[in-house]
């Protein structure tokens, strides 16, 4: 079955350690995003790549980084410098019709 | 600036009535809406879409109304039914750009 990946479901991070959080798609998607979610905030885009080997800061990039270094793979860095990083993390990939797949995310807690 | 609006949070319905959900768009050049579901600790899952050269459209219980005049889009549920209740986000695109624009979401419940 097609579908997006993301692991894993939880994790917990200690304050100043840098986490990766995983993402891959076997959709054959060219575009891939990554997405956070916070209580009454909805979905805030991070970082966004429309092709491998290239990315765009999305509006809430600050404290976070990529890489797509494959079509199938978009991980995700939650830095020490981001300074409130507990959130719910939602990972998607769009058809070109602009219908996105999400991932099931990954709740990150920071402890 | 919130490009795409959701202003009502949560709404409450009966079993067998219809669902209004509301959403507003400030960037006129966004010609492609989408709805989408989301389940308590579950990715969103695309509902239903519309592109901004179509007033309406329909998929089974769902409709979606496009109102470009007034930057205005609604997703009509009939009839609600219980497994209805989630987090509904309304997200807008412009053509080519493929990044989608997300509303805050407004919280469904249908009571039985």
């Amino acid at each position: 079955d097609g579908g997006i990946t993301q692991s894993p479901k939880y994790l917990f991070r200690k304050e100043g350690q840098n986490v990766t959080l995983s993402c891959e798609q076997n959709l054959n998607h060219d575009a891939m995003y990554w997405y956070r979610q916070d209580p009454g905030q909805g979905l805030r885009l991070i970082y966004y790549s429309q092709i491998v080997n290239d990315f765009q800061k999305g509006d809430i990039a600050e404290g976070y980084s990529v890489s797509r270094e494959k079509k199938e793979s978009f991980p995700l860095t939650v830095t020490s410098a981001q300074k409130n990083p507990t959130a719910f993390y939602l990972c998607a990939s769009t058809r070109q019709d602009q219908r996105a797949f999400f991932g099931q995310g990954t709740r990150l807690t920071v402890v | 600036d919130q490009q795409v609006k959701q202003n009502s949070p949560s709404l409450s319905v009966q079993e067998g009535r219809i669902s209004i959900l509301n959403c507003d768009y400030t960037n006129s050049m966004f010609d492609y809406f989408l709805w989408y579901k989301k389940y308590p600790a579950e990715g969103p899952t695309f509902l239903i879409s519309i592109s901004s050269i179509k007033d309406k459209n329909e998929d089974g219980r769902f409709t979606v109304f496009l109102n470009k005049s007034a930057k205005h889009l609604s997703l009509h549920i009939v009839p609600s039914q219980p497994g209805d209740s989630a987090v509904y986000f309304c997200a807008a695109t412009q053509g080519g750009s493929e990044k989608l624009v997300f509303g805050k979401g407004m919280k469904l419940t249908v009571n039985p």
